[in-house]
């Protein structure tokens, strides 16, 4: 089944610097790659999401990258904000026209200091 | 996007005992999963809960433990049955097929305490 590996487990920046997590997948088959931004006693929100065909998304201050040929993809936050501050979750799958589940990595905790 | 709701939003429970968690669409959807996440964890997916027939399982999980309904197109029950501490988690609903095929949307979470 899919592994999906996430890097760091915590991340601190200024606030207004940029902030980057990285994942890494194990299933070639994969190609769905949702984020989650989680804060505390809530479910999880997505906040951006990237299919196989493309290498790059964008939404305002939140971009994702994706290398299939590593097998890796990466959530860029820039001009950090403290609202920020929250765990984020990288997720990957199989998407073939139907629904699967997802596989997620074990989280970042990102910290923006005032 | 839809509103996903979730009863109850948490509780404690008594060794040996069953909880029977809700999730509720406020518009028809396509799949509905359910998901734990351990306290200070991941989300590790239990089940696929399909419509009008039985549910699909990931290893590690078992339908004895974990009965899952799904009626109709909008709602859906978890049952955590004969429950141990180590049952306490928090249980996530999702669901897909309302933006697009595979973007998967999450409830609140019921965060359940076993004693």
């Amino acid at each position: 089944g899919e592994n999906v590996e996430q890097h760091p487990s915590t991340l601190s920046v200024q606030e207004g610097d940029s902030a980057v997590i990285k994942c890494t997948y194990s299933d070639s088959a994969s190609n769905y790659f949702p984020w989650y931004k989680q804060e505390l006693g809530k479910g999880p929100q997505l906040i951006i999401d990237i299919r196989s065909n493309v290498g790059e998304k964008k939404d305002q201050r939140i971009a994702v990258t994706l290398n299939k040929t590593a097998k890796h993809f990466s959530l860029h936050i820039t001009e950090t904000q403290p609202e920020d501050s929250a765990v984020y979750f990288c997720a990957a799958t199989y998407s073939g026209g139907g629904a699967d589940g997802l596989t997620f990595g074990k989280g970042t905790h990102l910290i923006i200091q005032p | 996007s839809a509103v996903i709701s979730q009863k109850p939003s948490r509780d404690i429970c008594q060794r040996g005992t069953s909880l029977t968690i809700q999730c509720q669409v406020d518009s028809q959807v396509t799949m509905m999963f359910w998901y734990r996440q351990q306290p200070g964890q991941s989300l590790t997916l239990i089940a696929t809960a399909n419509q009008g027939s039985e549910a699909t399982y990931e290893s590690g999980f078992v339908i004895d433990k974990f009965p899952i309904s799904r009626p109709n197109l909008t709602f859906s029950t978890l049952t955590v049955s004969n429950m141990s501490p180590e049952d306490s988690s928090i249980y996530l609903c999702s669901v897909t097929g309302l933006a697009g095929v595979d973007t998967q949307y999450f409830g609140p979470g019921t965060r359940l305490t076993v004693l």
